[in-house]
């Protein structure tokens, strides 16, 4: 049974429009990752969270919000959408503390998103 | 990229053969991680070697960790048809709670 999972899985939006993706994680982990690949750029990380009530920036967070409203879900929000958000997004969980030695990520299946 | 990256290539090889495919990265961290990620699947983690390891085994999977040039490898021994994927590095970023910065992949197609 999947633990990560992410809604829509294909998405086609218009410039301009809002777009919401969700995602849910079941394995009790604190932290929240959202991420976009583009090819020739691997994964890039967008925001993440720390536990519910936090976001933090990623290292390309410009044009995008994200919300962590308890343990298990985690949005990633477009508010103005641009062509340049065209990608494919990847939402993970994990369970890293301090040092995260252990920082394994557990990663969704991912959603692709088209802006018109 | 300031931090992790991997020599950027696509590697095509015959079932059976042994590859290796490296990664080097300019900060120090203390974990390198190795993920695959399947076609139209989510990454995920194949392998885990922190610095205090030279090698870890895992089944047919060899990683290494050379915390003086910065580099780390993963082999593969014996590859099958199933191995073909995307194959990632990804270094941790100082102590931030597992805030990860991937390399761009290296495409693995094995012909069978």
């Amino acid at each position: 049974e999947a633990a990560v999972t992410q809604s829509p899985r294909n998405k086609v939006a218009v410039t301009g429009g809002k777009v919401t993706l969700s995602c849910n994680q079941t394995n009790n982990h604190n932290n929240m990752y959202w991420y976009r690949q583009d090819t020739g750029h691997g994964l890039r990380l967008i925001h993440y969270s720390y536990g519910a009530g936090s976001t933090e920036k990623g290292d390309i967070p410009d044009g995008y919000k994200a919300s962590r409203p308890s343990q298990e879900n985690f949005s990633l929000i477009l508010e103005l959408a641009t062509p340049s958000q065209t990608s494919v997004y990847f939402c993970a969980s994990g369970d890293a503390g301090w040092g995260g030695a252990d920082a394994e990520q557990f990663f969704g299946p991912g959603t692709r998103l088209t802006v018109l | 990229s300031q931090w992790g990256e991997e020599n950027l290539q696509a590697l095509s090889i015959q079932e059976g053969e042994d590859v290796t495919m490296n990664c080097s990265y300019k900060t120090y961290t203390t974990v390198v991680q190795w993920y695959r990620q399947k076609s139209g699947k989510g990454p995920a983690q194949l392998i885990l070697i922190r610095s205090n390891e030279r090698e870890k085994r895992s089944g047919r999977l060899r990683a290494t960790l050379d915390t003086s040039s910065q580099s780390s490898s993963l082999s593969i021994t014996g590859t099958l048809a199933t191995d073909t994927a995307v194959y990632f590095c990804a270094t941790l970023r100082g102590s931030a709670l597992g805030r990860l910065h991937f390399g761009a992949g290296t495409q693995l197609i094995v012909i069978p």
